[in-house]
């Protein structure tokens, strides 16, 4: 069965320091990965995804993340996080195609200091 | 982008009665729609996949008595819990999904927390 794996659960960071959470996934075959952004009080909005092509994408807010295939990683970075950044971020992969059903993990809590 | 809401954001029943829980895609049909549970520090954990007009696909260990899922128009499903009991406290998302065209990304509700005393 497929799973998706966030090592840490809660980061604490002060503002400007660089952000880089992990995100492995154990499926072989072919997978779409994705990074939601839960602000507080909020709905799950996508922070960006990959499909196919440049396995470092960019997403809103900048934001990337890097796909490593050999790795069965997406991390996601951001060289310099800011308050607002405050919030749950859950990585998800989709396999099966566009049918298939989204795998989330646990979340990471990202709490910026100011 | 595209909105999904959700009704009510937050309920509080005693045990044993139904709850009643709507989501809606407000600017797009959605061919598919999901709900997932959350409990707190966990992942969303995908309850039930419903395609418009059809019966809902459950997965492993929900209870499709308990969870009623109806989706009977394109931009609205309803997830009915019956007979609550206080474990079925939770955080309860739905998500929508338009499959026609090239738009293929699940858009999220804001979800409904339910407190069963």
């Amino acid at each position: 069965a497929q799973s998706v794996s966030q090592h840490n659960h809660h980061v604490i960071l002060s503002e400007a320091a660089s952000l880089e959470l992990g995100c492995n996934y154990s499926y072989g075959g072919t997978v779409n990965l994705f990074w939601y952004v839960q602000y507080p009080g909020q709905h799950l909005q996508l922070l960006l995804k990959y499909f196919s092509g440049d396995p470092l994408v960019k997403g809103i807010k900048g934001f990337e993340a890097e796909f490593i295939k050999s790795k069965f990683s997406f991390n996601l970075r951001k060289p310099s996080v800011q308050w607002s950044d405050t919030a749950e971020y859950f990585c998800a992969v989709k396999s099966g195609g566009s049918q298939g059903n989204l795998i989330f993990g646990k979340g990471t809590k990202l709490s910026v200091k100011p | 982008g595209a909105v999904v809401s959700q009704h009510p954001s937050w309920v509080i029943c005693k045990s044993g009665t139904s709850v009643k829980i709507e989501c809606r895609s407000l600017d797009f049909q959605a061919t598919t729609m999901f709900w997932y549970r959350q409990f707190p520090k966990q992942s969303l954990m995908l309850m039930a996949t419903s395609n418009e007009g059809s019966k809902a696909t459950y997965e492993q260990g929900v209870e499709k008595d308990k969870f009623l899922i109806n989706h009977a128009s394109l931009t609205l499903s309803t997830l009915t819990v019956t007979s609550a009991h206080p474990e079925d406290s939770s955080f309860y998302i739905c998500s929508a999904r338009d499959l026609r065209g090239s738009r293929n990304e699940q858009f999220f509700g804001p979800g409904t927390r339910l407190t069963v005393l």
